[in-house]
């Protein structure tokens, strides 16, 4: 089956735009996850999905940062007026269910902000 | 969340058995332990899970101890494209830490 996609693959912006990066997560998984891994480091957790409900946005480092859920399925990570230490690969993870189950990740959407 | 700590890079050659311990001495009742690999402009991908004891699958060992402060991840006979970084997890939720992992080389 088909697992999670992730668009656009790359994206180049300029310093104060804004983005949107898009999850398709695997059909019928209710937990959705937002992830960024800059150079070098791990991933670092962003939010949460349980259908279209965010309920852990902890993660999410400013609230130039922003993301939505609709249907149950596809997720939206926005981030507004992007600086570049935004710069990042951004990952999406779904799972069946929340808690220990193991997360199936996308390729990532590479961010780079000049 | 529990920290854990693994080693930065390890080198293997090929057909060689790879062991890689992870440290987690804050590990609560209710984690598991989880074990990741990521190639390189790939996301991570899950290889084995566990509570305690032993777990094996198609690709690898897990190894827990009774007091659970540690786990060892197996990689029987590794082949170059087992290349990749390796990450060490421990929780019993969505938020999962990654860390910095190990990073594998495996050359001929």
């Amino acid at each position: 089956g088909a697992g999670v996609s992730q668009s656009p693959s790359n994206k180049v912006t300029e310093k104060g735009k804004d983005v949107e990066l898009r999850c398709d997560p695997i059909s019928g998984h209710t937990a959705l996850y937002w992830y960024r891994q800059s150079l070098g480091q791990g991933l670092e957790f962003l939010i949460y999905f349980q259908g279209n409900s965010a309920p852990d946005k902890s993660g999410l480092p400013s609230d130039r940062f922003s993301a939505e859920r609709t249907g149950g399925s596809v997720s939206t990570l926005t981030i507004q007026r992007t600086q570049q230490e935004d710069s990042a690969v951004y990952l999406c993870a779904s799972s069946p269910s929340e808690g220990a189950d193991t997360q199936y990740f996308g390729p990532g959407t590479r961010l780079t902000v000049l | 969340l529990a920290k854990t700590t693994q080693p930065i890079s390890m080198d293997s050659y090929e057909g060689q058995e790879v062991n890689i311990t992870c440290s987690h001495n804050n590990i609560a009742t209710n984690d598991y332990i989880t074990w990741y690999q990521q190639f390189p402009s790939q996301g991570p991908r899950f290889i084995i899970q566990g509570y305690k004891t032993k777990v094996t699958n198609e690709v690898a060992s897990l190894f827990i101890p009774a007091d659970r402060k540690s786990s060892t991840l197996s990689l029987p006979r590794v082949s170059l494209s087992d290349t990749a970084v390796y990450y060490c997890l421990v929780g019993d939720g969505y938020a999962l830490n990654f860390g910095k992992g190990t990073s594998l080389l495996v050359t001929p």
